[in-house]
């Protein structure tokens, strides 16, 4: 079963490579950031998380970047696998401390 | 595995109808979240439970509602279905109900309505 719709941003990287996927998020009041991984037919997967009074944050093979001055986040992963074919979403604690989701980056990797 | 459970996996029912899903949290966490994922608009925040409370609401119709049991289960219920429907519903779970700590997804069930 397919996670999302046919019309997501797509990046497309070699196996190898580092992948960089980026989100502008909308609420400058947000103060908690996460990132999730949806793979086929699964629900979304805990990825890495950081608040908003850090501006770098690593876990195994990722990092997640906070610029808060232009509401931007990435999610850096190195030497990127074919197992991290997937969605990824990137969501944000808003004012009413909701978790809210952005729409999504399709992520290939080419053998 | 997340821990946290969602039956049934797959729902085929026709307009008009009622249907209950199931969500069992992840052990020790209080808070339920339920999602919609259609195809055209990634994931929508329906309604937060935390403790048995309803703690937040999201853009929830009127014909769906949801409950948190004493023993932390929740169902979500949708009633007088509409062929636009039809998506995939998620249950989420996390520790705290203020939102910042990370949630954990089940694998969702998917609605058909024909």
């Amino acid at each position: 079963g397919e996670s999302v719709g046919l019309h997501l941003p797509t990046l497309s990287v070699q196996e190898g490579d580092n992948s960089i996927i980026n989100c502008a998020y909308s609420n400058s009041a947000s103060d908690y950031f996460i990132w999730y991984k949806q793979e086929s037919g699964k629900g979304p997967q805990f990825i890495i998380d950081i608040r908003s009074n850090m501006d770098k944050r690593q876990g195994q093979r990722v990092t997640v970047l906070l610029n808060k001055t232009v509401k931007h986040l990435s999610l850096q992963i190195a030497a990127t696998q074919p197992g991290d074919s997937a969605v990824y979403f990137c969501a944000e604690r808003d004012s009413s401390y909701k978790l809210i989701f952005g729409s999504g980056t399709r992520l290939l990797v080419r053998p | 595995d997340s821990g946290v459970t969602q039956t049934p996996k797959h729902l085929i029912t026709a307009t008009g109808q009622r249907v209950t899903l199931r969500c069992s949290p992840r052990s020790g966490d209080l808070s339920v979240y339920w999602y919609q994922q259609s195809l055209d608009q990634g994931l929508q925040f329906l309604i937060q439970y935390y403790n048995g409370e309803e703690r937040a609401k999201g853009n929830i119709l009127e014909r769906f509602s949801a409950q948190q049991f004493p023993d932390l289960h929740s169902e979500l219920n949708l009633s007088s279905l509409e062929l636009g429907d039809s998506a995939l519903y998620f249950c989420a779970s996390s520790t705290t109900g203020g939102g910042n700590s990370p949630l954990h997804f089940g694998n969702g069930t998917r609605l058909t309505v024909t």
